[in-house]
């Protein structure tokens, strides 16, 4: 079965730094991949996906993600982080040619420093 | 652009009483999702629709039904409440089973 490891439960930092995302997945052939952002009280947002071709994905706010097939990974990165991205980050995994659904991570909180 | 609308957005039951949590969406999406949302769990899928008349089991289903109403609605049905189902609820719609999910703002039922 498909999992999603994100292993940093919580990330601050300062604004203007740069931010990096851990997610590894666990899939036997090739993943839909996602990352979702929620901000409090809030439902989920898509940043970005990736299906298939470029491995380096371009989503909103700035933000990209690159699948790395050989390290499992689907990392999400922005050159300079803004107060306003302050929220909780999910990972997601797509099954291909399956009737299944997404599978989430437990999600990254991310703070951000003045 | 409405979207994924839930009703309610707050809910308190009472253990052993029954409410149903209804979600539309206008996007004239196939697919439609129920999913929980649990500290340090992530989302985790109870219900989905894959298409119109259609529905399936997910991760956890036990103590929850569904209903495909239409195309527009899925409803999510809690017969007996538990306080184990005190969560975050989110519907969700996806053109088709492997494009990207569109959310709800989500509903926060407490059982007590």
């Amino acid at each position: 079965a498909q999992s999603v490891t994100q292993p940093d439960i919580h990330i601050t930092v300062s604004e203007g730094a740069s931010l990096e995302l851990r997610c590894n997945y666990s899939y036997g052939a090739t993943p839909y991949l996602f990352w979702y952002v929620q901000s409090p009280g809030q439902g989920l947002q898509l940043l970005l996906k990736y299906f298939s071709g470029d491995t380096l994905v371009q989503g909103i706010k700035g933000f990209e993600a690159e699948f790395k097939r050989s390290q499992s990974s689907f990392n999400l990165r922005k050159p300079s982080v803004h107060w306003s991205d302050a929220a909780e980050y999910f990972c997601a995994v797509g099954e291909t040619g399956s009737a299944r659904q997404l599978t989430f991570g437990s999600g990254t909180q991310l703070t951000v420093l003045p | 652009n409405a979207g994924v609308t839930q009703t309610p957005k707050f809910q308190v039951l009472k253990t052993g009483q029954s409410m149903t949590l209804q979600c539309a969406q206008d996007m004239n999406h196939n697919s439609m999702y129920w999913y929980r949302q649990d500290p340090g769990m992530g989302l985790r899928l109870i219900y989905y629709s894959a298409s119109e008349g259609t529905t399936d089991k997910g991760e956890v289903p036990n103590g929850y039904n569904v209903s495909r109403l239409n195309k527009r609605e899925f409803s999510l049905r809690l017969e007996s409440a538990a306080p184990s189902q005190t969560s975050v609820y989110f519907c969700a719609s996806s053109r088709d089973r492997w494009t990207e999910a569109f959310f709800g703002q989500g509903t926060r039922l407490t059982v007590v």
